[in-house]
Formats: C-alpha cells, structure tokens, sequence
C-alpha cells in the first residue's frame, strides 16, 4: 500500500489564484481529514468525510472547499487564495472503528 | 470548546528521560494520543491510551494519564538524537471517535 499521498508537495500562489490539493489514499479507510498547519499553532482541522458523497466543516473552513465522490480521494480547492493560507496542509485518513490517523507528506504552500 | 495544549519546547541531553506533558479540557474524552513529527514529515502514530488506563508502556515509552487533572504524558526512556521531533499530544471526545483535536506540539531537541 502506498498509504496517504499528497500532490504537489510544494506550490506557490499569487493572491486571488486558485488550486486544487490532491489526496489520495489506497486502504480502503472511510474517514479522511484535512488539517492546516502553522507554527507553534498545532493542527487545525479544515474539513472532514465520514464517506464517498458526505463532508463537513472542521475547525476553519473559511476560504476552502472539499469533495468526496470516492472513498480513496478527499481534494481541497482554495478558490482566491490569500496570504492567510501559506500554510503546510496534511491529509490523513483513519479506518471505520480505528483509532490512528495515517496522515500524507504534506504540501507547503506559500501565497504571494 | 476542546482544546489541548502543550509546552512549545523541551530540551534533553542524549540519554537522559524525555517528559512532555500535556492538558486537555474535554472530561468526555475517549482516546488520548501521541503522535511524532519529524521534519518535512506527516505526523506518525507513536502510542495511544484509552481513558479508562491510568498508564501504558510500550518500549521506551510510557504513557500517564490523570483523568481528574485532564494531564497526559509522554515519558521516553534513554531519550536518543533520533527522538528529536516534535511529539503533539491529541483527543478523541465527545464529538466523536473520528474527530481530533490536537495540541500545539512540543518541540523536543536532544543534545548529544
């Protein structure tokens, strides 16, 4: 198994451009989250999927938007990106009933 | 709302005991975690402890929980330079097993 993958690992924006994070996972796990990180900040859950067709908005939502047509991929789109987003985003995904997440590499993204 | 929160930093010499600590609010929690960062990483799953366990060892690792102060800690024996990480402490409560909350994240640096 590949586990969690996550495209690009680096990107850089201008202000008010748009992008799609890719996240990807192959074991077969009903649950997958993305979370936000800054320093000293921790993580801050960004959205969630209990499913394929089923989202819901984590901690900060504001300025981003999820799919979930299949079990295996969860993207985050940011519409007009802000400076406010550079950010290190991370995907994981957890199996009905388990208790570890398995999170991907991470992409940094820096908006210019 | 839930919240965790630990120290930001911790420094050791190589071969002494490592101790982070952290503190949450949610007396409804089920799950408490430990998870290892290294850098340009996802975080990894070190150990985890379930809310009715006082103490669980694993290794180098030992896990306290005091339910009454809402205080978990990581103790790691014998504390080598590879331990250098950031360690974030997390909950699962009552909003559901699937959803984390996680703290800021020690960052732990060993001096050799």
């Amino acid at each position: 198994n590949a586990g969690v993958t996550q495209t690009p690992k680096f990107r850089i924006l201008k202000i008010g451009q748009s992008m799609t994070l890719q996240c990807t996972q192959d074991m077969n796990h009903n649950y997958m989250y993305w979370y936000r990180q800054d320093p000293g900040m921790g993580l801050k859950l960004i959205y969630y999927s209990v499913g394929a067709g089923i989202t819901d908005k984590g901690e900060v939502p504001n300025g981003y938007n999820v799919s979930r047509s299949t079990t295996e991929d969860f993207p985050l789109r940011l519409e007009l990106a802000a400076p406010s987003q550079t950010s290190v985003y991370f995907c994981a995904s957890t199996p009905s009933g388990g208790n570890e997440q398995f999170f991907g590499p991470g992409t940094r993204l820096t908006v210019l | 709302g839930e919240d965790v929160e630990q120290s930001l930093f911790l420094s050791v010499r190589e071969g002494d005991s490592s101790v982070i600590n952290c503190t949450y609010t949610d007396s409804s929690s089920t799950y408490l975690y430990w998870y290892k960062q290294e850098p340009g990483a996802g975080l990894q799953l070190l150990t985890y402890i379930f809310s009715n366990m006082d103490m669980k060892q694993d290794q180098r690792l030992t896990v306290l929980l005091n339910k009454k102060d809402k205080h978990l800690s990581l103790r790691i024996a014998d504390t080598q330079t590879g331990d250098s990480a950031i360690y974030f402490c997390a909950e699962t409560g009552a909003s559901g097993t699937y959803k984390y909350i996680f703290g800021t994240g020690t960052r732990l640096k060993v001096l050799a």
